[in-house]
């Protein structure tokens, strides 16, 4: 079964609005990352959290975590009509040696 | 100055055919994978090798044969291809097995 999944499935906002996505994610972990992907494209990391931060910034991009939920959530503000792509949450496993991808949110900026 | 390539970028095939997708990285990573995407987007990890070791190999159809003849090459070759194939497939690598994934730009597979 998936180990994270991500919430919502698609989104579509206005530019210069932002957006928030989810992840949640069912066993323990050390960090946990967020790519994007734009159409056509491979996945591109942008940023990863360790399981002992709460909250971390790169850009215009905020990443959250809490691990007592098991969830994280990223958030794109002032969004760009470039910022259009899909986005997906991954967790290494523990003990398996492999990084494992939720469903991802796709989403879309109006411009 | 591309960090992960593969190719070809597109390959279109018959059923029952055999084909082999390369791919190579120049990051000095030690680490290199093979995952899926589907239609639906969902990406799963098929394989992955450190330093040309098999490490995982995740319930995957023995039709799918990967190869790393040193630790900056992976290449995937399907024999008997099949109508469930079709998908992007993607190489990556990364440091060690938690470090963030460096993708190259997919090979989308159709099998018809």
């Amino acid at each position: 079964s998936q180990q994270g999944e991500e919430d919502p499935q698609a989104l579509s906002i206005q530019e210069g609005e932002n957006a928030t996505m989810n992840c949640s994610y069912k066993t323990s972990i050390n960090n946990l990352q967020w790519y994007r992907q734009n159409s056509g494209r491979g996945l591109v990391h942008l940023i990863l959290i360790r399981s002992n931060e709460r909250e971390k910034h790169s850009g215009r991009l905020r990443v959250t975590l809490d691990t007592s939920k098991k969830s994280s959530s990223l958030l794109i503000t002032a969004s760009r009509a470039a910022d259009t792509a899909s986005y997906f949450c991954a967790t290494p496993i523990q003990g398996a040696q492999k990084l494992v991808f939720g469903q991802g949110t796709r989403l879309t900026i109006n411009p | 100055d591309t960090a992960v390539s593969q190719t070809p970028k597109y390959l279109v095939t018959q059923m029952g055919n055999d084909k082999s997708i390369k791919c190579e990285q120049n990051l000095g990573h030690d680490t290199m994978y093979w995952y899926k995407q589907d239609s639906k987007k969902f990406l799963k990890i098929m394989f992955s090798y450190n330093n040309k070791e098999l490490i995982i190999n995740e319930t995957v159809p023995n039709r799918f044969s990967p190869k790393s003849p040193d630790k900056a090459h992976l290449n995937l070759h399907i024999n008997s291809l099949e109508l469930g194939d079709s998908a992007v497939y993607f190489c990556a690598s990364s440091q060690v097995t938690d470090s963030p994934l460096h993708f190259g730009n997919g090979t989308r597979l159709t099998v018809t």
